[in-house]
């Protein structure tokens, strides 16, 4: 079954570093989303991205988030300048949008963000 | 403004229960609605669509009520597998993105 693959697994870095959070979406799917999870919390939407631009974006990625698909396989989510309360789940997704059951919708594994 | 409620939980039952959950929205532009199930610190996965005539997987039935903007989701005969914190998520519009309900969390004993 084919799958969304997310590197690496867990992230520890310090507070003000740059972070890329690297997912390979499904390669058939138009659709690419990143999503994050604080623990404890809801899985909140962050981004997607649809024809190599952002579509959606909701008010948690500001100016210190940015999103890129730089060789037609990888989608990447950036941080520029981390800080303590980005320590979430990152959650990368794809979909094969309309008229299919669930848009096809798939989540890779995560990636743990750890800021200290 | 919460657009996706749930029950808040935890629920406890024993195996072979019956157990049911709720969700609320609030946006009434969302056009399709779905349950996951995410086991702990890993990625949701989807349980079930959710139609207004109601399906059934197995033992899991789900129902959507649009005049009411509930959804619910049943679970029989639950399993000590069935574990899990259960998730009902909206979504609507261009991008097909979700949104979440916080999740509520079922254990079952043995």
């Amino acid at each position: 079954e084919p799958e969304v693959t997310q590197t690496p697994s867990h992230q520890v870095t310090q507070m003000g570093q740059e972070v890329i959070l690297r997912c390979v979406p499904i390669s058939n799917h138009l659709y690419f989303y990143w999503y994050r999870q604080i623990l404890g919390q809801k899985v909140e939407f962050l981004v997607s991205f649809y024809n190599n631009e952002i579509s959606e974006k909701s008010e948690i990625f500001d100016d210190q988030f940015s999103v890129e698909r730089p060789d037609g396989s990888n989608f990447t989510l950036k941080i520029r300048s981390t800080k303590l309360e980005d320590s979430a789940m990152y959650f990368c997704a794809s979909s094969e949008g309309f008229g299919t059951t669930n848009y096809g919708y798939t989540f890779g594994s995560g990636t743990r963000l750890t800021v200290v | 403004r919460k657009e996706v409620e749930q029950d808040p939980g935890p629920f406890n039952v024993p195996e072979g229960a019956t157990v049911a959950f709720n969700c609320t929205y609030s946006n009434s532009a969302s056009q399709s609605f779905f349950w996951y199930r995410q086991d702990c610190r890993k990625e949701p996965k989807l349980l079930m669509s959710v139609y207004s005539s109601g399906n059934e997987d197995g033992r899991f039935t789900a129902q959507l009520n649009r005049a009411s903007q509930y959804i619910s989701l049943l679970i029989r005969d639950s399993k000590l597998s069935d574990s899990a914190t259960y998730l009902c998520a909206g979504s609507g519009g261009s991008n097909y993105k979700l949104t979440f309900g916080k999740g509520t969390l079922l254990t079952v004993n043995p």
